[in-house]
């Protein structure tokens, strides 16, 4: 079965810190790799997503992610993170196929210290 | 566009009573799915329609839990009788074609507290 795994649960930053955050898949086949980001006290919302071609993948809010298929990770990273980026990131996974069925990671809440 | 609407935001009830929650998808999207946000599991799939059809239902934890689409733009997540472990937040999402070519649009979900 399918699983994504989010190394760090919680991860403390000051502004302007440098930002990666872990996630690896367990899956074979092709697959489609998201990013989506949880607000304080609002809804998921995409952050950014792979499908195909360039590896590196530029999201929203100056996010990126790269996705190293030897290694069965996608990474997200920031150069420099803000107060405002102050929520819970999930990665997640769809297994390529016609499925529609999309797997989470169990989520790393980022706190951003002014 | 309002997005995905739940309803409720908030329910708190106690342990054996049936809780009932409300999920109203975008316009024109055909693929409706519940999940389960907990501290323990993290997001779990619960379940997913395409055209009203319920497509997917492993991660339905029990018999307790039912759910049902009875058109396209409404669904309902059944909780019967309701345990202190349903203690969560349910977020109901929808998509235009699954998500391998479209992203889900979630909704606010409903905190439910059964106590």
């Amino acid at each position: 079965a399918q699983s994504v795994s989010q190394h760090n649960h919680h991860v403390i930053l000051s502004e302007a810190a440098s930002l990666e955050l872990g996630c690896n898949y367990s899956y074979g086949g092709t697959v489609n790799l998201f990013w989506y980001v949880q607000y304080p006290g609002q809804h998921l919302q995409l952050l950014l997503k792979y499908f195909s071609g360039d590896p590196l993948v530029k999201g929203i809010k100056g996010f990126e992610a790269e996705f190293i298929k030897s290694k069965f990770s996608f990474n997200l990273r920031k150069p420099s993170v803000q107060w405002s980026d102050t929520a819970e990131y999930f990665c997640a996974v769809n297994s390529g196929g016609n499925t529609g069925k999309l797997i989470f990671g169990q989520g790393t809440t980022l706190q951003v210290k002014p | 566009d309002a997005g995905v609407i739940q309803s409720p935001r908030h329910e708190v009830t106690e342990m054996g009573q049936e809780v009932t929650l409300r999920c109203k998808p975008i316009s024109g999207h055909d693929y409706l799915f519940w999940y389960r946000q907990t501290m323990m599991r993290g997001l779990e799939l619960l379940i997913y329609f395409n055209n009203n059809v319920p497509i997917d239902d492993s991660g339905m934890p029990e018999d307790r839990f039912s759910a049902k689409m009875p058109n396209a733009s409404f669904s309902t997540l059944k909780i019967q009788p309701s345990e202190p472990r349903d203690s969560a937040v349910y977020f109901c999402a929808s998509s235009f074609g699954n998500s391998y070519n479209s992203p889900l649009h979630f909704g606010n979900g409903t905190r439910l507290t059964v106590t």
